[in-house]
Formats: C-alpha cells, structure tokens, sequence
C-alpha cells in the first residue's frame, strides 16, 4: 500500500522553541493531508486540514496561528508547533488520501513524538 | 463529534475469531463505514471498507448490517499481534473528506 512518512520521529525541545514536523507521501500524490492529535490513552483528535496550495482548515479550538501548516506541494506537509510549551507534548500524527486508485484509502503516517521540556 | 459507538474493550483468545461491532445509526446514504486499527505508538493502520455490500480482504471481513445501522468487523484468526485500539468511522469517499475518531475498542489478544 502507499506509504507516508514523518520526520522526525521523535523531537525533544526546550520550552519557548519552534518544532518544524515533516509529512512526505512517499509514492502518491496528495492534495489534501491530515494532521491529528494524540494525548496518552486517548484517541486521535484532528487539528486541521492542510490543502496543496491553499490555505489550512482547522478545527475548532486549534489555535492556527500556534500550529502553522504549509502543503507546498503534492507531497509534503509540514506542521510547526510555535512557541511550544509542555502542554503542546503529543503524538502528532499525519495523514494523506491517495485518490488516484478507486479504493480512496487514506494512509497514516508513523507519527511524530513531541517532548517539550 | 465520532458518529460510531463502540464497545471499549474486548477480549478474544489467539487463534479465535475476533468480531468487533460498531453502531453508526445516524450513518447518510452516501457515507462509507471504515475500519482502522493502532497498535501502541503507531500510526493507524487501514482495514477495510464498505458502503453497504459486505466485504473481505486478506486482513479482515466486514459484514454491514441491511439497514447500514451498525457493522461487525471479523479477524477470522486473531493472533498476538492484532492487539490494538480498533476505530469504526463513517465517512464520504472522497479526497478531501477528513476521518473524525471515535474512542475504539481495545482488543486484547491473550494465548
């Protein structure tokens, strides 16, 4: 199946920082990505929408400014957490849809584990 | 908000098949029932899918109810290593529809 990646897998930061996350899809093109949420022993909780070209959609309560999204081509995505603070320590998770086959799957990425100090 | 309802936790013996229901009563005529599961610190991982026919794949069955209310997927085999948080998700088929997650069920496969 089609393969998205994320970089980097784990990131460990000081509070105040910037933390730049990579979503790549490996062997398709995406339009549209998705970036999700994961606190410990919870379910995933999408942040936004991020669409080639345009502007991100997010969900309501997700601070867009806090998080910025740019989809600068077909097959990346990248997400920034600004100004991060422990509260912001996740598993932050990507997603992509690969329309160019008729089953329409959408394929996860590995994840991404903030820690911030 | 998660349109599904699901129960959160579920035991099954190795080797046993391993059906997971999942309630979607309020699903819409044009949305899809989909299966994901994740296993700890992992990325979800696509099952399967189905609009209103039944449907299998080398991972999974899935039988949707005639009336499209609920659905049960089936590890007709489960082994250790399907233990996971399984999500049943309605969705459109289309590109920019995003996948909304409900709280799972965690399967627990013991030997």
């Amino acid at each position: 199946g089609a393969v998205v990646s994320q970089h980097p897998s784990r990131v460990i930061c000081k509070s105040g920082t910037s933390v730049k996350i990579e979503c790549r899809s490996l062997d398709f093109q995406a339009t549209t990505m998705f970036w999700y949420r994961q606190f410990p022993k919870q379910s995933l909780m999408l942040m936004a929408t991020s669409n080639e070209g345009s502007k991100a959609t997010y969900e309501q309560g997700v601070e867009k400014d806090k998080f910025l999204i740019n989809h600068a081509s077909l097959t990346l995505s990248t997400l920034t957490v600004t100004s991060a603070h422990p509260e912001d320590s996740s598993f932050y998770i990507c997603s992509a849809r690969d329309t160019s086959g008729s089953l329409n799957e959408q394929f996860f990425g590995p994840g991404t584990r903030l820690t911030v100090l | 908000d998660a349109k599904t309802t699901q129960p959160p936790s579920m035991d099954c013996a190795e080797g046993r098949a391993a059906n997971l229901p999942c309630n979607h009563s309020t699903i819409s005529g044009n949305e899809y029932v989909y299966w994901y599961r994740q296993i700890h610190s992992q990325g979800p991982q696509y099952i399967i899918h189905g609009l209103k026919n039944n449907e299998t794949n080398e991972m999974a069955s899935l039988i949707i109810t005639e009336d499209r209310k609920s659905s049960t997927l089936i590890l007709p085999h489960a082994t250790l290593r399907d233990t996971a948080v399984y999500y049943c998700i309605v969705s459109m088929n289309t590109g920019f529809q995003k996948l909304v997650f409900g709280t799972g069920t965690r399967l627990l496969v013991s030997p």
